[in-house]
């Protein structure tokens, strides 16, 4: 059964530094989704993606967060200038239509970790 | 506001046992709402939705608009679904907004 990937598992980075969250969406799917997990909090949505533009973006998401479809497949989030407060389990998911009826698949996610 | 409460962070119940797992809503317009499932050291996955009216491994959910409420449910506990259970409720521009889980512990 086709999956969503993510990498790396965990990332590293020292504050201020800017990383780059990978995911690969499952090949036929239209929607992208990114979302975070704070440590004990709960999961919150970032950001949709559809037809190589941002759909619609939570207050979480400023100027600092960027997404990009590169290519046919991966799907990045850029953090530009990190902060301790994004240390986070970043979420990516994808769906073949955003419609209810379309269930949206969630990626293993990717541990960022801000020192 | 679009808000989804999980009161309990944690669920102890012994296999055989009933559990409910309990998830109350505020949405302004018609809710629909999701289980989401994560085994340990698995990815979050789809349990089970609103609008399908499914029971997916013994669990089923009822919404209720009248509590604003979507409580999980499942009559007979068993070992292997000692999770971290996630309510969701759509957005009409297609994002979830989840509550902050409840970790089901099912002991032997």
């Amino acid at each position: 059964e086709p999956e969503v990937t993510q990498t790396p598992s965990h990332q590293v980075t020292q504050m201020g530094q800017e990383v780059i969250l990978r995911c690969v969406p499952i090949s036929n799917h239209l929607y992208f989704y990114w979302y975070r997990q704070i440590l004990g909090q709960k999961v919150e949505f970032l950001v949709s993606f559809y037809n190589n533009e941002i759909s619609e973006k939570s207050e979480i998401f400023d100027d600092q967060f960027s997404v990009e479809r590169p290519d046919g497949s991966n799907f990045t989030l850029k953090i530009r200038s990190t902060k301790l407060e994004d240390s986070a389990m970043y979420f990516c998911a994808s769906s073949t239509d955003r419609a209810l009826s379309y269930e949206q698949y969630f990626g293993p996610g990717t541990r960022l970790t801000v020192t | 506001a679009q808000r989804v409460t999980q009161p309990e962070k944690l669920l102890s119940v012994f296999k055989g046992a009933p559990v409910e797992l309990k998830c109350n809503y505020s949405y302004s317009g018609s809710p629909e709402l999701f289980w989401y499932v994560q085994y340990s050291r698995q990815r979050l996955q789809l349990l089970l939705r609103h609008i399908s009216r499914e029971s997916i491994k013994g669990f089923t959910a009822d919404l209720n608009k009248g509590e604003t409420s979507f409580h999980l449910k499942k009559p007979f506990a068993q070992e292997e679904d000692s999770a971290m259970y996630y309510c969701a409720l759509w957005n009409q521009g297609g994002k979830l907004i989840f509550g902050q889980g409840t970790e089901l512990s099912v002991k032997p």
